[in-house]
C-alpha cells in the first residue's frame, strides 16, 4: 500500500532464532499497529504504538516485543521464534484511531 | 473484552443471488469497518459505519449498523464472480481494531 512498506515480504526461519520484522511509513501517522493473521481468527492485535517510544500490548503479545525509535519505523521482534508464530503479519497505520487504518502488504513468516 | 463474531465463515453462492454476512460484537464500540481481502493480498477498506442506523452502499455491496443490537450486516446483491474474496468486519474501541474471523465468499458462475 502506498505510504506503508513491510519487510521482508517472506521469511523462513528456524525455531529458537530471533526474527525482526520492519514496518516503514512515509505518512507521518502517529499510530502504528502489528497484527497477525491466522485462518479462522481474522487479524489479532499483537502490539501498537501511539508515538515514538510509546507502545502497548495487544491481545496476543506473548513472545513478541516492539520498538519505535522514530515516527516512520515500527519493529516487531520475535526473541526466540516458535512454530506457533508461523503466520502472516500485517502492519497498519492511522493518523488517529478515528481516521481509518491503512494496512501494509504483509509478511509471511514460517518457523520450521 | 471485546468479541467480534462473523457468520457464516464460508459462503458459496451462485452468480445473481443475494446474501447477507452478519457481524455481532459484544460491547459498545466507536465505529465499525468492513474490509475485503483477496488471496495473498492486503486488506482493502470497504465501509466505515459511524452511528446507529448508518447505511452505506457501493455497487453490489451494502453495509448497515445497528448499535443497539450490536450487529452489522454486509448485504450482497446479485453476486458476481469478482466479489469472490474474504470479508472481514472490525470493531474499533479505544485505540484499536478487533476483527471478526472473516467470511470467505466464493461466487460460482
Amino acid at each position: 500500500d502506498a505510504g506503508i512498506t513491510q519487510s521482508p515480504r517472506h521469511k523462513v526461519t528456524e525455531t529458537g532464532t530471533p526474527v525482526t520484522l520492519r514496518c516503514h511509513q512515509t505518512e507521518n501517522h502517529r499510530y502504528m499497529y502489528w497484527y497477525r493473521q491466522d485462518p479462522g481468527h481474522g487479524l489479532r492485535l499483537i502490539h501498537y504504538s501511539y508515538g515514538v517510544k510509546d507502545t502497548d500490548k495487544g491481545e496476543v503479545s506473548d513472545g513478541y516485543s516492539v520498538s519505535r525509535s522514530k515516527t516512520e519505523d515500527f519493529l516487531l521482534t520475535l526473541e526466540s521464534a516458535t512454530s506457533s508464530q508461523t503466520s502472516v503479519y500485517f502492519c497498519a497505520i492511522s493518523q488517529t484511531p478515528n481516521y481509518g487504518y491503512t494496512f501494509g502488504s504483509g509478511t509471511r513468516l514460517t518457523v520450521v | 473484552e471485546l468479541k467480534v463474531e462473523q457468520n457464516p465463515l464460508f459462503l458459496s453462492m451462485q452468480e445473481g443471488k443475494n446474501y447477507t454476512i452478519y457481524c455481532n460484537y459484544s460491547t459498545t464500540s466507536d465505529r465499525l469497518y468492513w474490509y475485503r481481502q483477496d488471496p495473498g493480498k492486503s486488506l482493502e477498506s470497504l465501509f466505515v459505519l459511524l452511528s446507529n442506523g448508518a447505511v452505506k452502499q457501493e455497487g453490489r455491496l451494502m453495509a448497515s449498523l445497528d448499535t443497539k443490537a450490536r450487529l452489522s450486516t454486509l448485504h450482497i446483491t446479485a453476486a458476481v464472480h469478482d466479489l469472490s474474496a474474504t470479508y472481514f468486519c472490525a470493531v474499533e474501541a479505544g485505540n484499536m481494531l478487533t476483527f471478526g474471523g472473516g467470511t470467505r465468499l466464493m461466487v460460482k458462475p
